[in-house]
C-alpha cells in the first residue's frame, strides 16, 4: 500500500534562514506527489506537486520541492524563510484514486 | 471562480442533534470529498462522490453520519445524532476527474463542537 510519513512533527526556522520540510514515500510504481499548505483556520491550499519530469518542482509562495528517487523523498525547501510561511504543511501521495496525506508538520518562522 | 464553498463555518450544538454540514463545489469538477481533522487523528477521508454518486463511504465513522449528493453543485453531511467526539474541523474539496495529476480544491471548513 502507498504511504507516506512526514518525520518532523514541527520545525523552526529563523526568518530569512532557508527551511526544509521532509517527506519521504512508499509507492509501487511511479509515484504523484503533493505538497499542501493549512494556514490557520482555513483550507488546505495546493503548494506544488510531482507528476515526472525535472526533480525540482517549483510552486506557489517560492517553494519547491526536490523529488529524490533513490531516497525516496519529496522535501519542500524555501531559500529564505518569511514569518507569514508559518502554516501546517503536508506532504500527500496519490494511491490509485485517492490522496494518502502525511500527518502534516508544523512550520514556525521566529523573526 | 469563488472555490469551493461550505457553511456554516462555526457550529456549536449540543449532544444529540443533528448537524447538517453543506458545501458547494467547484464548477465543472467531478469529484467530491469530504474530510474530517482533529489534532488526535489527523486528516481522515470520511466519503467520496463521483459524478454525484458515493463511491467510498468506508471512511464514515458509523451510522450517525451520512452524505449525499442530490446535484452536481450541492453535497451535505448529516450527523444525527451529534456526540461530542464529532467535533472537529469538517472539509469539503472537489476535483476535475481524478487523473492522478490533478489536485484538489479545498473549501474553507466547517468548525463543528459538540457539547
Amino acid at each position: 500500500a502507498q504511504s507516506v510519513a512526514q518525520p518532523e512533527d514541527q520545525v523552526n526556522v529563523a526568518e530569512g534562514n532557508p527551511l526544509t520540510v521532509k517527506c519521504t514515500y512508499s509507492v509501487s510504481g511511479n509515484p504523484y506527489l503533493f505538497w499542501y499548505v493549512q494556514y490557520p483556520n482555513r483550507g488546505l491550499q495546493f503548494l506544488l506537486k510531482y507528476i515526472t519530469g525535472d526533480n525540482l518542482v517549483k510552486g506557489s509562495y517560492g517553494f519547491e520541492a526536490e523529488f529524490n528517487k533513490s531516497q525516496t523523498s519529496f522535501h519542500l525547501k524555501k531559500p529564505s524563510a518569511l514569518v507569514s510561511d508559518s502554516a501546517l504543511y503536508f506532504c500527500a501521495v496519490r494511491d490509485a484514486v485517492l490522496l494518502i496525506w502525511g500527518a502534516g508538520t508544523k512550520l514556525i518562522i521566529k523573526p | 471562480d469563488a472555490g469551493v464553498i461550505q457553511s456554516p463555518r462555526h457550529e456549536v450544538t449540543e449532544m444529540g442533534q443533528e448537524v447538517t454540514l453543506r458545501c458547494k463545489p467547484i464548477s465543472g469538477h467531478d469529484y467530491l470529498f469530504w474530510y474530517r481533522q482533529t489534532m488526535m487523528r489527523g486528516l481522515e477521508l470520511l466519503i467520496y462522490f463521483n459524478n454525484n454518486v458515493p463511491i467510498d463511504d468506508s471512511g464514515m465513522p458509523e451510522d450517525r453520519f451520512s452524505a449525499k449528493m442530490p446535484n452536481a453543485s450541492f453535497s451535505t453531511l448529516k450527523i444525527q445524532p451529534s456526540e461530542p467526539r464529532d467535533s472537529a474541523v469538517y472539509f469539503c474539496a472537489s476535483s476535475f476527474t481524478l487523473a492522478q495529476y490533478n489536485e484538489q480544491f479545498f473549501g474553507p471548513g466547517t468548525r463543528l463542537t459538540v457539547l
